[in-house]
């Protein structure tokens, strides 16, 4: 059982590069959700999805793209990287098609925007 | 909103029962309040939750308040492996929020 696979687990970017950040999960849980974390800071939710076909903008959305075709990948496509979207990113998901319940987070992506 | 108010940081000696304090004091009557920690820069794990009624699982205990405007996660044994910050979280059902916050460092001392 693999849980939340995310992929790659580093990145370097230059400024204005664009890229997609996977998420899979092998748990047939409805909501997935991504999130960012800055040195010495929290989760700042992203965005999430309540079940294929259904994405939904969380506290931080500006500068990423989310998709949901099957309820196995969620992945986030960052448009034209900055240096402030330099983080650790985090893909969660969890049983039911709301937030809440028992999340199960990935391994995380370390992305660097130089 | 119910956000949730937790201290900075703590210590706790091994072998002692570490108790990491939450404030939650708008928390509304169908919300639930959820514990993670975060070892490291390991993705977040599950600890445990409750609703009102305390809870224990192999990890931990959690006390809540009668009024449920607090609550208490209880490591009843730290181990050095507990060191890592641990985050109350209370989700906002109805506008599907579901924010760590900061979180409290606990470090663990031999």
């Amino acid at each position: 059982n693999a849980g939340v696979t995310q992929t790659p687990k580093f990145q370097v970017l230059k400024t204005g590069q664009s890229m997609t950040l996977q998420c899979a999960q092998d748990m047939n849980h409805e909501y997935m959700s991504w999130y960012r974390q800055d040195p010495g800071m929290g989760l700042r939710l992203i965005h999430y999805s309540v079940g294929a076909g259904i994405t939904d903008q969380g506290e931080v959305p500006n500068g990423y793209n989310v998709s949901r075709s099957t309820t196995e990948d969620f992945p986030l496509r960052l448009l034209s990287a900055a240096p402030s979207q330099t983080s650790v990113y985090f893909c969660a998901s969890s049983y039911g098609n709301r937030p809440g319940g028992i999340q199960y987070f990935g391994a995380g992506t370390r992305l660097s925007v130089l | 909103d119910a956000k949730t108010t937790q201290p900075p940081s703590m210590d706790c000696a091994e072998g002692r029962a570490a108790n990491l304090p939450c404030n939650h004091s708008t928390i509304s009557g169908n919300e639930y309040v959820y514990w993670y920690r975060q070892i490291h820069s390991q993705g977040p794990q599950y600890i445990i939750h409750g609703l009102k009624n305390n809870e224990t699982n192999e990890m931990a205990s959690l006390i809540i308040t009668e009024d449920r405007k607090s609550s208490t996660l209880i490591l009843p044994h730290a181990t050095l492996r507990d060191t890592a910050v641990y985050y109350c979280i209370v989700p906002q059902y109805n506008n599907n929020d579901m924010r760590f916050g900061a979180g409290t460092r606990l470090t663990v001392k031999p």
